[in-house]
């Protein structure tokens, strides 16, 4: 099975501290995705990434950035948490061929910032 | 861009009961469809997808959907809910290479006794 694993499920951070959320996938996936969850407005793609060192901007860049120097690791960072970035956090992946399209989730990051 | 609605935000339902979760996008064109269950504090799993032929697709957990390209809607349905069904739908569309995604807004389905 293909398992996606997101270093923390729960973080409480501070306004202008700098945040890395980790996710790890063992399924050599040459894709992986940065979503990012809020009632009511479903899923917002932050970053993706198709190949290591590689990254295109989703429809909500600001604020965040991303790493990607392995594989199977793709780190999402806020270089300085604000409020407004309160929010569940979810990073995903799926094969590099065009296969089914099928993206495989990790559990979830909770990130509140005070 | 693509747009996905999905009307409904809260769906109660009894068990046993059948359900509908509506999904409508705002393209036909070359459209990739799916629906993801997201249980309480999990992420969220993949239970149809609708990628070309027939445009009823059948998942896991005897959920269903049909492709309908006039209406331009993609509608998931259940002749029975269970209690264990209580999680939240998200309908997804794709268009070209899968790495754009664009989400619903996600529908709550409460399954009571």
């Amino acid at each position: 099975d293909v398992k996606v694993t997101q270093s923390s499920r729960y973080l409480v951070k501070r306004t202008g501290e700098k945040v890395f959320l980790e996710c790890v996938q063992d399924m050599d996936h040459e894709n992986m995705f940065w979503y990012r969850q809020d009632p009511g407005l479903g899923l917002r793609l932050i970053y993706f990434s198709y190949d290591v060192k590689m990254k295109e901007k989703g429809d909500i860049p600001e604020g965040y950035s991303v790493s990607r120097e392995k594989k199977e690791r793709f780190s999402l960072i806020l270089e300085s948490a604000s409020t407004n970035q309160t929010s569940m956090y979810l990073c995903a992946s799926r094969p590099g061929d065009r296969g089914t399209g099928e993206l495989f989730f990790g559990e979830g990051s909770r990130l509140t910032v005070l | 861009a693509q747009s996905v609605t999905q009307l409904d935000s809260q769906v109660p339902v009894f068990e046993e009961a059948p359900v509908e979760l509506r999904c409508n996008y705002s393209s036909s064109v070359s459209v990739y469809l799916f629906w993801y269950v997201q249980y309480p504090n999990q992420g969220l799993q993949l239970l149809l997808k609708y990628l070309s032929g027939s445009t009823l697709v059948k998942g896991i957990n005897g959920f269903e959907a049909e492709f309908n390209k006039s209406q331009t809607s993609f509608h998931l349905r259940k002749p029975s809910v269970h209690i264990s069904d209580t999680a939240e739908y998200f309908c997804a569309v794709s268009q070209g290479n899968f790495n754009k995604f664009y989400f619903g807004s996600g529908t709550k389905l409460n399954v009571k006794p």
